[in-house]
């Protein structure tokens, strides 16, 4: 079955580390997106790629680094410049054209011990 | 800017009442517009969509019709169901670009 693949489900990050999520599709899709989620808040979108190799900042990119070397992969760093990383990250993606819908991972929650 | 107005929730209901979460959005030209839900600890999920002026997107029971008089893509149910029960968010992509635009999302709780 085609779908997105988030791993790992739970993340534990000391202070002062970068940790990396982990996002694959086998949608063929060529756009990808993260978001974060904060409980009772909607989502706000971290970075996306529309295209292998290039990647645009979303509305709260500090504190977080992307790469797009392959079409299938979207990792997310969350550097230790991210002051307030606990929340509950998640990954899409979509085809090209704006009635195209975008489809979502499980998520990743990442907690600071 | 663009955006997205949802009611705010919880929303409680007796199974099988009806169901509506208000939805309206702010934006430049014609926007294709979307429910997602999202059951606890997954992802969201596509609900249901609606691409111009009239459409009506339906799926699980639900529905929604883009209203594009008055910018509003409300959810309707007639009967909700405990299983229900989850977080709901209208969102809209449009106005150049592929991204989504998010409501805050809006809960909703089914009791027996």
């Amino acid at each position: 079955d085609g779908g997105i693949t988030q791993s790992p489900k739970y993340l534990f990050r000391k202070e002062g580390q970068n940790v990396t999520l982990s996002c694959e599709q086998n949608l063929n899709h060529d756009a990808m997106y993260w978001y974060r989620q904060d409980p009772g808040q909607g989502l706000r979108l971290i970075y996306y790629s529309q295209i292998v190799n290039d990647f645009q900042k979303g509305d709260i990119a500090e504190g977080y680094s992307v790469s797009r070397e392959k079409k299938e992969s979207f990792p997310l760093t969350v550097t230790s410049a991210q002051k307030n990383p606990t929340a509950f990250y998640l990954c899409a993606s979509s085809g090209t054209g704006e009635w195209q819908p975008q489809h979502f991972g499980d998520g990743t929650r990442l907690s600071i011990l | 800017g663009n955006s997205v107005t949802q009611m705010e929730g919880p929303v409680t209901l007796s199974e099988e009442a009806f169901l509506t979460i208000n939805c309206t959005y702010t934006a430049t030209g014609y926007p294709s517009l979307f429910w997602y839900v999202q059951y606890p600890g997954e992802g969201l999920q596509l609900l249901l969509k609606a691409t111009k002026a009239d459409d009506k997107g339906s799926n699980k029971g639900f529905e929604a019709t883009y209203r594009k008089e008055t910018t509003s893509f409300h959810l309707e149910k007639g009967s909700v169901q405990v299983s229900d029960s989850a977080v709901y968010f209208c969102a809209f992509r449009g106005g150049g670009g592929n991204k989504l635009t998010f409501g805050t999302g809006t809960q909703l709780k089914v009791e027996l």
